[in-house]
């Protein structure tokens, strides 16, 4: 039974440049929510997608979007890129909503030069 | 403006003994409250939840305990062991939106 499961594990890019981050649920779950940890900080709340539908955001600007697909699967979209914006992102899939305990991935830990 | 806040960065506790991790919050509105630990490298895994009608929750070695007059809650680790030594992060739910604490480091010493 695979856990959630994110892509890649640590893209560089420049400032300006865009990034997909990716994310596979754990199986059997149906909501995905993102989330930016900086250094020595808890995670930040990104959004959260359930039936492909944006459902909750966090305050973070609409430079981050978002999709899910149909098998549950999630894309993160960040553009412009800052270099504040280098941080772990972490992917967390639940059941019904994120009352349901998140499962984490690992994170993928984007650096901005 | 912390909603969830974890005061003491890091907490050291000999093995065998009961580790207590606090945390407090802000906003009444809160329901659900749960505890993640992380090791280096790896993503959040979580440990025990607590809903806000309950001022008490136990699973094994781990107890959370929830005052809601004075917006706390602690996780009771006990006894304590070596593999417990991890990142611990205190999380509070409202609406489907979990907010997060900056966690509390807990070392336990041989």
């Amino acid at each position: 039974d695979a856990g959630v499961t994110q892509s890649p594990t640590h893209p560089i890019k420049t400032r300006g440049q865009q990034v997909t981050l990716r994310c596979s649920p754990k199986s059997g779950h149906d909501t995905v929510s993102w989330y930016q940890q900086a250094l020595g900080q808890g995670p930040q709340f990104i959004f959260q997608y359930y039936e492909e539908e944006e459902r909750q955001r966090g305050n973070f600007p609409d430079r981050f979007s978002g999709h899910q697909f149909p098998n549950y699967s999630s894309e993160l979209n960040v553009n412009a890129l800052l270099l504040g914006d280098s941080a772990l992102y972490l992917c967390a899939s639940s059941w019904g909503g994120s009352n349901q305990p998140q499962h984490f991935g690992d994170g993928t830990r984007l650096s901005i030069l | 403006d912390q909603q969830v806040k974890q005061n003491s960065p890091s907490l050291s506790v000999q093995e065998g003994r009961i580790s207590i991790l606090n945390c407090d919050y802000t906003n009444s509105m809160f329901d659900y409250f749960l505890w993640y630990k992380k090791y280096p490298a790896e993503g959040p895994t979580f440990l025990i939840s607590i809903s806000s009608i309950k001022d008490k929750n136990e699973d094994g070695r781990f107890t959370v305990f929830l005052n809601k007059s004075a917006k706390h809650l602690s996780l009771h680790i006990v006894p304590s062991q070596p593999g417990d030594s991890a990142v611990y992060f205190c999380a509070a739910s409202e609406n489907d939106k979990i907010i997060f604490g900056k966690g509390t480091r807990l070392h336990i010493l041989p």
